[in-house]
């Protein structure tokens, strides 16, 4: 039972534009949500997070939205590099991180 | 900080044989997570350890499975005997309890069993 989810395994985007990594959960329980980034053969990189409390954090080019209505967050990227791919993992904390199987984005040049 | 550490990075190992990863998590963390990485799961919790007690180990999947915390600088994660189907990448990753949410992680050990 996967209380979150990344239903697109791979999101290809070009350069410049921008990139929509989205996650669904089903546990009211969590408090915080995350975004995790992560390279071949290295481990995942914390990214940007958010509290349930809130619906938008910003951090640069990263934008994460939280709708806790329909149990949903997404991840903006813009403008997508070359540097951001990589494989994007959602997290959801109750007393520990529950991850999703992630998303490989490809920004192509 | 030098981060957390493990070691090894790639280990490959016969069928049936004892495998020991080990984690140095980063100095004045009070968590420590042991995560196993696969296509067909993800990133899944095996067990986590609070002020070196392990408080959940429900993730184990077998009893083949073991961990230890005997610090607060050292944890290790045992497989004995270990089988093909336990082939993965395993991390270690460490928090601060309160404040910010995020667990910092190792570069994995890549467990080949052949």
């Amino acid at each position: 039972d996967q209380q979150v989810k990344q239903n697109s395994p791979s999101l290809s985007v070009q350069e410049g534009r921008i990139s929509i990594l989205n996650c669904d959960y089903t546990n009211s329980m969590f408090d915080y949500f995350l975004w995790y980034k992560k390279y071949p053969a290295e481990g995942p990189t914390f990214l940007i997070s958010i509290s349930s409390i809130k619906d938008k954090n910003e951090d640069g080019r990263f934008t994460v939205f939280l709708n806790k209505s329909a149990k949903h967050l997404s991840l903006h990227i813009v403008p997508s590099q070359p540097g951001d791919s990589a494989v994007y993992f959602c997290a959801a904390r109750s007393y520990q991180l529950t991850f999703g199987k992630g998303t490989k984005l490809s920004v192509i040049p | 900080d030098a981060g957390v550490i493990q070691s090894p990075r790639h280990e490959v190992t016969e069928m049936g044989q004892e495998v020991t990863l080990r984690c140095k998590p980063i100095s004045g963390h009070d968590y420590l997570f042991w995560y196993r990485q696969t296509m067909m799961r993800g990133l899944e919790l095996l067990i986590y350890f609070n002020n070196n007690v392990p408080i959940d180990d429900s993730g184990m999947p077998e009893d083949r499975f073991s961990a230890k915390m005997p610090n607060a600088s050292f944890s290790t994660l045992k497989i004995q005997p270990s089988e093909p189907r336990d082939s993965a990448v395993y991390f270690c990753a460490s928090k601060k309890a309160g404040g910010s949410p995020e667990a910092f992680f190792g570069q994995g050990t890549r467990l080949t069993v052949v």
